[in-house]
């Protein structure tokens, strides 16, 4: 089955820990995307690549980094940085599909981060 | 990043009811797409769509892409208990890249039994 897969589920550190997050696919899309999900609001990127080592900074990129040795992963960390990193973590990627010219964005499950 | 007008932002029906909401934007896309998001979960990609005035049906589920492509619709007809959910919008500029995709805010629907 193809899909994007993310661990854990759900992620408890203290504070001052760097963590990372996994995301893999297996999709065989070129570009993969990373949002931060806050209760009750939208999505915001923090980071996305449209090819394998390249990366580019969305719009809070601030306290995170990300790598992409690997067409199918894309794992974020969360640094001791992130002054408020609790939040609910989604992955996703985008690619050709069904011979359009247009790249829809698949999400993962998810991962919820717990930083006390 | 721009986020989207998404209306309303909560709604609670009964079971059987049609649900309608909608995104509004200032600007112009090329796409428009419509997400749900179960509780705990990853948003799911329902129905997305690709011409200005085009109508689209998944189910009970249908959405119109507005002929100024600044807005998009959703309905949902005959409403039962596991439709219940956020759905969001959202717009795409062009094909590809992360920074021409924008979302609106989410309208949670709750569907009473």
């Amino acid at each position: 089955d193809g899909g994007i897969t993310q661990s854990p589920k759900y992620l408890f550190r203290k504070e001052g820990q760097n963590v990372t997050l996994s995301c893999e696919q297996n999709l065989n899309h070129d570009a993969m995307y990373w949002y931060r999900q806050d209760p009750g609001q939208g999505l915001r990127l923090i980071y996305y690549s449209q090819i394998v080592n390249d990366f580019q900074k969305g719009d809070i990129a601030e306290g995170y980094s990300v790598s992409r040795e690997k067409k199918e992963s894309f794992p974020l960390t969360v640094t001791s940085a992130q002054k408020n990193p609790t939040a609910f973590y989604l992955c996703a990627s985008s690619g050709p599909t069904s011979g359009r010219a247009i790249y829809e964005q698949y999400f993962g499950p998810g991962t919820r981060l717990t930083v006390t | 990043g721009q986020q989207l007008n998404q209306s309303p932002q909560s709604m609670f029906i009964q079971e059987g009811e049609d649900v309608s909401m909608n995104c509004t934007s200032s600007s112009i896309f090329n796409t428009w797409l419509w997400y749900k998001q179960d509780p705990g979960e990853g948003p799911v990609l329902l129905i997305a769509l690709y011409k200005a005035g085009e109508l689209t049906s998944n189910g009970r589920l249908t959405a119109q892409f507005g002929i100024t492509r600044k807005d998009s619709f959703l309905n949902i007809s005959a409403s039962i208990p596991s439709d219940v959910g956020i759905y969001f919008c959202a717009g795409q500029l062009g094909p590809t890249g992360a920074n021409n995709l924008f979302f609106g805010t989410g309208t949670r629907l709750t569907v009473i039994p």
